[in-house]
């Protein structure tokens, strides 16, 4: 079936550094994404989304990056931060009331001071 | 936005028995969901809950193993049955909001079966 998911299932960083968390979709109709963040002991909380209309949409210190001929986007987080460590997911969003996201595997983003 | 709660947030429970998570929500919502966040894994939709039907069960699920209640348009159980260690997970609960791109969730309640 349709699947969402992501690249890598770890990634360490340093602080102050730049992180890329990928994520490969499969569905090409799909128009809408969001990445997650989900810390320890924690539900996932939004972070920043991007619809198929657009290649780049820019947050606080985040960034995704939406590239729909190979079906691929990416999250970029600017100056990473001990508090960014957390498991980070992408999923593909409803296209209707009433239907709920589809979540790819997560990607655990651990930052070193 | 809106601010989700789950009860309780963890528990140990016996193989063979029952177990009823709750969700209640600040605001009224139409659409409920509950996911399974299995150790180490991302989350697997299990049933989507309309207040005054019956919910709709994902491929995998079935009403017997996991009931729903939606009394409300604030609050939703889900019931994990005759558990097995198998069961073990987090099982979080998710609103949808006035638009429907957006989706809360809830702190999860993390399920230990032994």
């Amino acid at each position: 079936g349709e699947s969402v998911g992501l690249h890598l299932p770890t990634l360490s960083v340093q602080e102050g550094d730049n992180s890329i968390i990928n994520c490969a979709y499969s569905n090409s109709a799909s128009d809408y994404f969001i990445w997650y963040k989900q810390e320890s002991g924690k539900g996932p909380q939004f972070i920043i989304d991007i619809r198929s209309n657009m290649d780049k949409r820019q947050g606080q210190r985040v960034t995704v990056l939406l590239n729909k001929t190979v079906k691929h986007l990416s999250l970029q987080i600017a100056a990473t931060q001990p508090g960014d460590s957390a498991v980070y997911f992408c999923a593909e969003g409803p296209n209707q009331a009433g239907t709920a996201l589809i979540f790819g595997k997560g990607t655990t983003l651990s930052v070193s001071s | 936005s809106a601010v989700i709660s789950q009860k309780p947030s963890r528990d140990i429970c016996q193989r063979g028995t029952s177990l009823t998570i709750q969700c209640q929500v600040d605001s009224q919502v139409t659409m409920m969901f509950w996911y399974r966040q299995q150790p180490g894994q991302s989350l697997t939709l299990i049933a989507t809950a309309n207040q005054g039907s019956e919910a709709t069960y994902e491929s995998g699920f079935v009403i017997d193993k996991f009931p729903i209640s939606r009394p409300n348009l604030t609050f939703s159980t889900l019931t994990v049955s005759n558990m097995s260690p198998e069961d073990s997970s987090i099982y979080l609960c998710s609103v949808q909001g006035q638009g429907f791109d957006e989706q809360y969730f809830g702190p999860g309640t993390r399920l230990t079966v032994t």
